[in-house]
């Protein structure tokens, strides 16, 4: 059974330019969640998506980014007009219900987006 | 809202020594807690989770837990590492109650190295 699949790894996009990450959850998970981690911070909640549902996007920046889940494909973080700021690791867990805390997430490698 | 302190960014230790990595959260509300530990170019995985019941939990590879609720600490140790256990260790908190348990708040990690 893969694990949580994310690319690309690694993604280098300037200024302005649009970047679009993408995350396979396990097979058999229909809850994804996204987790960026800024330099020298921990890993903070973004958004957490159901099939063809966003559930919760309190962790989002109000502008530029956004997140889909659709009925087929990855679930894809899209960032639009770049900053340097939005450099850091993007990481991406699934879990196969939402039992609450108890539930385990299991987290992808990451995407790291260097903006320069 | 909920954070989460590891105290020590990096923690070098020889092979067989024992280590503790340390943990302190800040909640108004109960909490589950975790560690995840996460080896090069992999995600993060769960080590072992305290949700409640005993307050020392065990993971499958000798780490250990102790949840100390008026010390509001979950630090992890292992009596005697291995150069496997090499890699980067999280600390994580959700809360108990409401909706938004799913919400993991991530420590900042420490990085355990293990020379021999």
């Amino acid at each position: 059974n893969a694990g949580v699949m994310q690319n690309p790894r690694h993604l280098v996009r300037r200024r302005g330019q649009e970047a679009r990450l993408r995350c396979s959850p396990m097979k058999g998970h229909s809850h994804v969640y996204w987790y960026r981690q800024l330099p020298e911070e921990g890993l903070k909640f973004m958004v957490y998506l159901q099939k063809e549902n966003i559930i919760d996007e309190s962790g989002m920046p109000k502008e530029r980014f956004s997140a889909e889940f659709p009925k087929e494909g990855p679930s894809i973080l899209r960032i639009q007009q770049v900053v340097r700021g939005d450099s850091a690791a993007y990481f991406c867990a699934s879990s196969p219900t939402s039992s609450g805390g108890t539930d385990t997430q299991y987290f992808g490698p990451g995407t790291r987006l260097t903006v320069l | 809202a909920q954070s989460v302190t590891q105290l020590d960014s990096q923690v070098p230790v020889f092979e067989e020594a024992p280590v503790e990595l340390r943990c302190n959260y800040s909640s108004s509300v109960s909490v589950y807690l975790f560690w995840y530990v996460q080896y090069p170019n992999q995600g993060l995985q769960l080590l072992l989770k305290y949700l409640s019941g005993s307050t020392l939990v065990k993971s499958i590879n000798g780490f250990e837990a102790e949840f100390n609720k008026s010390q509001t600490s979950f630090h992890l140790r292992k009596p005697s590492v291995h150069i496997s256990d090499t890699a980067e260790y999280f600390c994580a908190v959700s809360v108990k109650s409401g909706g938004s348990n799913y919400k993991l708040t991530f420590g900042k990690g420490t990085l355990l190295t293990v020379n021999p």
